[in-house]
């Protein structure tokens, strides 16, 4: 089993919808996790990190499940700009500075 | 605020050259310093990572080694490439004394082409 997983899509969504991203990992002892989106050919950015109670940037929301080791990604109104890949983070439990990656989920949105 | 470099952008080496890369962070002391590769359609695999000078920990064993003479100085090296070591090869930096010390920032990246 990968250390996490994503589906790899492509999600293709209209402007303005909602779309929603899951990720999962194996080791429940990982403490930190993160979303980053990729751009095609470009590094990837940090999106937001992950807090246990949730968060919520603009129209972004993350969401942490401990119990069934999932984290969410929602996407609120999406433009043309939201288009790119989003790679699920998480720290693994021996090194807790060591990031594992997942391979992405891709997004498009179309007019 | 901090901003990191990598270069060069992109290269395209033959089968058995050497290989030298690098990454230069500004604007933060004491960083923490990583070597990712990205190779087509897959995740990123740490390769090696750094926390100060002199000191690299390699994640899995390959032809490639890495060096930081500088605190803010990274690079990534290899006597000679191999087909597979083709990839998007990317820095990242963390600074480890805050309390966002696992949020890593990545370089630009350097897109090698091996021949």
């Amino acid at each position: 089993r990968k250390e996490v997983e994503q589906d790899p899509g492509p999600f293709n969504v209209p402007e303005g919808a909602t779309v929603a991203f899951n990720c999962t990992y194996s080791n429940s002892a990982s403490q930190s996790f993160f979303w980053y989106r990729q751009d095609c050919r470009k590094e990837p950015k940090l999106l937001m990190s992950v807090y246990s109670s949730g968060n919520e940037d603009g129209r972004f929301t993350a969401q942490l499940n401990r119990a069934s080791q999932y984290i969410s990604l929602l996407i609120r109104d999406s433009k043309l700009s939201d288009s790119a890949t989003y790679l699920c983070v998480v720290t693994g439990s021996y090194n807790t500075d060591k990031l594992i990656f997942g391979t992405g989920t891709r997004l498009q949105v179309f007019p | 605020s901090q901003t990191i470099h990598q270069w060069p952008a992109t290269l395209v080496q033959p089968v058995g050259s050497p290989l030298s890369l690098e990454c230069t962070v500004e604007g933060t002391s004491n960083p923490n310093l990583y070597w990712y590769r990205q190779a087509a359609g897959r995740g990123l695999q740490l390769l090696f990572y750094s926390v100060g000078i002199g000191q690299i920990s390699s994640e899995v064993p390959q032809n490639l080694s890495a060096s930081r003479p500088q605190d803010r100085q990274f690079i990534l090296s290899s006597k000679k490439l191999l087909l597979s070591d083709s990839g998007f090869y990317l820095c990242a930096w963390s600074d480890p004394t805050g309390d966002r010390g696992l949020e890593q920032y990545f370089g630009p990246g350097t897109r090698l082409t091996v021949t």
